[in-house]
């Protein structure tokens, strides 16, 4: 059965303060593994894809990487609007870890 | 916008009503999927269409629950004799043509059965 293990489920950071989210998997052959922001009582907005091992994703303050067994989202100086609850999931019909609820504090 | 749309945002019901919830997704996407989300968990996939065909149900699909999309476009999720345990958020998101496509997600609409 795949899972999705996200750590931490909350985390506080002061504005600037830069930290790592992990997303550890287990699935039968990846096909893409997914991280996702959502804001309270919101659809959850797409952040990033990725496939294959080694692979990495810039966009912003944010870097995502993937291994054989994690995933990590690099969050770089943060700002109190990145505050939000960050999702990753794996494969098609996405199975999702619970998220990291993140606040940035200003 | 031409992104994911869902109807009603939000819908409040009596235990044992029926409510059906409409999807748009994004107009060029052949995939539809719906998802539901209790407070402080992920979102759990519950069923996903390839144009018209339904392909995948999950078993949290129990049989008070019915979805279609009958043209291949827009998709209604319906439930049948409510129960509390079925307040969530009920999400939809949509892909292109591939289980590795990346799927982009609604609003949601957000269910409370009193």
């Amino acid at each position: 059965e795949d899972q999705v293990t996200q750590s931490p489920e909350a985390l506080r950071l002061q504005e600037g303060e830069s930290s790592s989210l992990n997303c550890s998997y287990t699935v039968s052959g990846l096909r893409g593994l997914f991280w996702y922001r959502q804001d309270p009582g919101k659809g959850p907005e797409f952040l990033f894809t990725l496939y294959s091992a080694g692979e990495e994703k810039e966009k912003e303050r944010l870097k995502a990487t993937l291994t054989k067994k994690e995933s990590f989202l690099h969050i770089t100086a943060p700002k109190p609007e990145d505050s939000a609850t960050y999702l990753c999931a794996v494969q098609a019909g996405l199975v999702f870890g619970k998220g990291t609820k993140l606040t940035v504090n200003p | 916008d031409t992104g994911v749309s869902q109807d009603p945002r939000h819908k409040i019901t009596k235990r044992g009503q029926n409510v059906t919830f409409r999807c748009d997704p994004i107009s060029e996407h052949n995939r539809l999927y719906w998802y539901r989300q209790t407070l402080g968990q992920g979102p759990e996939f519950l069923t996903y269409f390839q144009n018209e065909a339904q392909l995948e149900k999950s078993r949290l699909l129990s049989d008070r629950f019915s979805a279609e999309r009958p043209k291949g476009s827009f998709s209604t999720l319906e439930i049948q004799r409510t129960e509390q345990g079925d307040s969530a958020m009920y999400l939809c998101a949509s892909s292109l043509d591939r289980s590795t496509d990346t799927q982009y997600f609604g609003p949601g609409t957000r269910l409370t059965v009193l």
